[in-house]
């Protein structure tokens, strides 16, 4: 089973609101990241989980803040975005996280819409 | 540093017709290439990679790739087409030398087939 789910699928949020978005899978990977995408672009990397520590933080705004839980969950918490933070935001998990031939496995996304 | 470039922003094919979707790629030793597709509003899907040993890589649905080392090039191929196939295809590449999991994306190429 190479899925991995995303919970909520849209979420519209203002401004001044404090949000959630969490990712979850079964496959056994101890590697999870967490992508923003803009319409018709490649995705771009924001956080990587390893063995549940951040081990990757690719200077992303404090108002984007990451949590792992377990090595299954991942979540992202979000609080005062701007306009500009609308975006599908994609979890993927992997083997190990040690890169190499490791592929990523993505989730379906939160389609985020901030007022 | 490591770059991939998908010359083509888009492509159109009837279908039946062969699909070729074109990418290049620049790293510091030997890479590690990947291909992913996206339907409208939904994640990336792993189509194929390209690790070592031969260099004609079979994958999902149908689709091939590949490596040409001299050429420096990955492209996707399908011998025939399917209206299903229209979507968002991205090459990445990670090269060897990476000790953790960043992948460098294309740009992506739009895939058109009309019936």
């Amino acid at each position: 089973d190479t899925e991995v789910t995303q919970t909520p699928k849209h979420l519209v949020m203002g401004m001044t609101n404090k949000k959630s978005l969490k990712c979850e899978q079964h496959m056994g990977h101890r590697a999870m990241y967490w992508y923003k995408q803009k319409a018709k672009k490649p995705p771009e990397l924001m956080f990587v989980y390893s063995y549940e520590k951040l081990s990757i933080n690719e200077s992303v705004p404090s108002r984007f803040s990451p949590e792992c839980p377990n090595s299954s969950l991942l979540n992202l918490h979000l609080h005062a975005l701007q306009p500009e933070d609308s975006a599908l935001y994609l979890c993927a998990s992997s083997q190990e996280g040690g890169g190499g031939g490791e592929t990523q496995y993505f989730g379906p996304g939160t389609r985020l819409l901030v007022l | 540093a490591q770059s991939v470039a998908q010359p083509e922003d888009q492509v159109n094919v009837a279908e039946g017709n062969p699909l070729t979707v074109k990418c290049t790629y620049s790293v510091s030793g030997n890479p590690y290439l990947f291909w992913y597709v996206q339907y409208p509003n939904r994640g990336l899907q792993f189509l194929l990679k390209y690790i070592t040993g031969d260099n004609l890589v079979k994958g999902s649905y149908g689709f091939e790739a590949e490596f040409n080392k001299s050429q420096t090039s990955f492209h996707l191929k399908k011998p025939s087409a399917l209206v299903s196939d229209s979507a968002l295809y991205f090459c990445a590449v990670r090269a060897t030398t990476d000790s953790w999991g960043k992948f460098q994306f294309g740009a992506g190429t739009q895939v058109v087939v009309t019936p």
